[in-house]
């Protein structure tokens, strides 16, 4: 099945400072999605993707889904100490009303004021 | 608050025990997913229900079961517990929109295994 590796494990940034975050399959995938967990919480779809190429923003938060849609990324602008917490990319295998997310391995973003 | 309810919230228990694991969907929501998360393992996904149907499996293993009600609460059942399945337990319902499957989890059972 389709398997999500995602780089790095850790990052520490500088608030204010960007972040980047990649997840990289082997395969071609049918969709990607995002979801961030903030520490003690649980996870929380933020965008999926599924077209070639493909560039979403939601405020300081910019997707992109490669070309060959083999790997993604998840870029912060301007980090801020709200943006703390596990990013995980995943995919959603199935159709509709009956499948299954596989998540890589997160991101845990920490923030220094 | 994703309106997806999990109880109870935390669970301590001793190997060879069997526990229960409760999920209440979203309003309205038909899909439950099960969903366990340990340090090693990462997020790993278990089973799903659909309207009370079994839809799709993981790497569930033999000592868990799982179930969907008539009213759509599910609950995940593991039994002759080991010191391994000491994890964070949560489950998600999903809404379908076009090709976005998205899934809204609950807040989670932290389940400690002595």
């Amino acid at each position: 099945g389709q398997q999500v590796m995602q780089i790095p494990q850790y990052q520490h940034v500088q608030e204010g400072e960007d972040f980047t975050t990649y997840c990289n399959s082997s395969t071609t995938l049918s969709n990607i999605q995002w979801y961030k967990q903030r520490p003690g919480g649980h996870p929380v779809f933020l965008i999926q993707l599924v077209k070639s190429g493909e560039v979403k923003k939601q405020k300081r938060l910019t997707f992109q889904f490669g070309e060959a849609k083999k790997n993604s990324s998840l870029h912060i602008t301007a980090t801020q100490t709200t943006d703390v917490g596990t990013y995980f990319c995943a995919v959603f295998h199935g159709s509709s009303n009956t499948g299954k997310l596989i998540f890589g391995q997160g991101t845990t973003l920490q923030v220094k004021p | 608050d994703s309106g997806v309810t999990q109880t109870p919230k935390h669970l301590i228990t001793a190997t060879g025990q069997r526990v229960t694991l409760r999920c209440s969907p979203r309003s309205g929501d038909l899909s439950v997913y099960w969903y366990q998360q340990s340090l090693d393992q990462g997020l790993q996904f278990l089973i799903q229900y659909y309207n009370g149907e079994e839809r799709a499996k993981g790497n569930i293993l033999e000592r868990f079961s799982a179930q969907q009600f008539p009213d759509l609460h599910s609950e995940l059942n593991l039994s002759s517990l080991e010191l391994g399945d000491s994890a964070l337990y949560f489950c998600a319902s999903s809404v379908v929109v076009g090709y976005v499957n998205e899934q809204f989890f609950g807040p989670g059972t932290r389940l400690t295994v002595l």
